[in-house]
């Protein structure tokens, strides 16, 4: 089966600017998270989409950062204005259902570099 | 807020040679999981275990879990320089949430 596919692999913005990532998940999963992984960490849940709804957006800096599932397959995470802070890679990853103990499958990310 | 704290952080062992990572949780889970990532790559799961197991088995994988400790151990036998990687347990609770820790990252050397 196809992975999770993400564009751009890397993305250069001057701070202030605006930017967007995008993600396809597995075929047939009906939940897809996007994390963002700074350097030397773990990543960290912004948002769970359970096919076209969020589940979860508490840790997504609401003031910049937005993100859409419109039709409940391929999703949009976007961040305008940037800060310095934000430097990171971005994860998309998908799972079957929304339940804790099932495995995730990620994507390779997005690379943002902020200057 | 992270979940897991891997330790050690880093590793570094003989080609051959086992690997052991461990890592403590907060609060109650109801299964743990770990993920390995390379270098410029997503995570890749690799095990997971119920809060009511206490061992399991995947190949060259060993998996432990103590839930009166908040503990668990991944064990790699045998390690190869594919090995190479950072390796993250996330601990999962009663809803969907899976809450990653900060990894071990492990240099395998030929």
């Amino acid at each position: 089966e196809a992975g999770v596919a993400q564009s751009p692999r890397y993305k250069i913005i001057e701070k202030r600017q605006s930017v967007a990532f995008w993600c396809n998940p597995i075929s047939g999963h009906a939940t897809l998270y996007w994390y963002q992984q700074i350097l030397g960490q773990g990543p960290k849940l912004l948002i769970q989409f359970q096919n076209n709804g969020v589940v979860d957006d508490s840790q997504l800096p609401k003031d910049r950062f937005s993100a859409e599932r419109l039709k409940g397959v391929d999703s949009t995470l976007k961040i305008q204005p940037a800060k310095l802070e934000d430097s990171a890679v971005y994860l998309c990853a998908s799972s079957l259902e929304g339940v804790s103990n099932q495995p995730q499958h990620f994507g390779d990310g997005t690379r943002l570099s902020i200057l | 807020s992270q979940q897991g704290e891997e330790d050690p952080q880093a590793l570094s062992i003989q080609e051959g040679e086992n690997a052991t990572m461990n890592c403590s949780y907060k609060t109650s889970i109801n299964n743990l999981q770990w993920y390995r990532q390379n270098s410029g790559r997503g995570l890749v799961h690799l095990i997971l275990i119920r809060s009511n197991e206490r061992e399991k088995h995947s190949g060259r994988l060993r998996v432990t879990l103590d839930t009166s400790k908040k503990s668990s151990s991944l064990l790699i036998t045998a390690s190869r320089a594919a090995d190479t990687a950072s390796y993250f347990c996330a601990g999962g609770d009663s809803s969907y949430k899976l809450i990653f820790g900060s990894g071990t990252r492990l240099l395998v050397r030929p």
